[in-house]
């Protein structure tokens, strides 16, 4: 069974303050997602990554970095968590690629992060 | 521009009956439909996925449609029950890559016991 964590499961953060939310997979996945998930939008696409030490810019990346340093861990960084960053953020790996021949993606149960 | 519009956004349903989810989308490239089941507190996980190639795919209760002259795609649940009770999203991709792959907003469904 394909297996993402993440932790911290929630977190609350002060305006302007530094977050990090981390994600480690066993699934010998090469290809790792951060998404934000928000009411009424659905799932958006922020940074992704399919090698270590290499990460690349999804549909809305503005406002966070990401980090790879092994191929098990994906890390998402807010260096100024700011209100409208409030949302659940969910990692997901996958094997190919996504979209590339039917892909699929496995999600972790996500971070929920409020930003007061 | 939402690549993949789904309807509706809400639904209630009685435990027993047949669910109906839509979705459609505007990008004729597209080959590649997965649907996504989300329960409260945990992640989406796949649930049924079609090609372009084919009009219908059935998985026990669960059978999804893909109407390509429309682009349209539905997914039917019969005999609802109340662990059906998430959130669906449906999904479009072209298979080239992240930059062709789009989610719709989802659908929360609710099955009244």
């Amino acid at each position: 069974e394909a297996a993402v964590t993440q932790s911290p499961r929630s977190k609350v953060a002060v305006t302007g303050g530094k977050v990090t939310l981390s994600c480690h997979q066993t699934n010998n996945h090469d290809y790792m997602y951060w998404y934000r998930q928000d009411t009424g939008h659905g799932l958006r696409l922020i940074h992704y990554s399919y090698v270590a030490d290499s990460t690349e810019k999804g549909d809305i990346p503005d406002g966070y970095k990401a980090s790879r340093p092994s191929q098990e861990n994906f890390s998402l960084i807010l260096e100024l968590a700011s209100l409208s960053q409030t949302a659940v953020y969910f990692c997901a790996s996958s094997d190919v690629g996504l979209g590339i021949n039917q892909d699929t993606q496995y999600f972790g149960p996500g971070t929920r992060l409020l930003v007061l | 521009q939402q690549q993949v519009r789904q309807s509706p956004q809400s639904l209630t349903v009685w435990e027993g009956g047949t669910t109906v989810l839509t979705c459609s989308y505007e990008d004729s490239t597209f080959n590649y439909f997965p649907w996504y089941q989300q329960f409260p507190g945990e992640g989406p996980a796949l649930l049924i996925s079609i090609l372009s190639v084919s009009d219908k795919k059935e998985d026990g209760r669960f059978t999804t449609f893909f109407n390509k002259r429309e682009k349209k795609l539905s997914l039917h649940i019969i005999d609802s029950q109340p662990g059906d009770s998430a959130t669906y999203f449906c999904a479009a991709s072209s298979n080239t890559g992240y930059q062709n792959f789009y989610f719709g907003k989802g659908t929360s469904l609710t099955v009244i016991p």
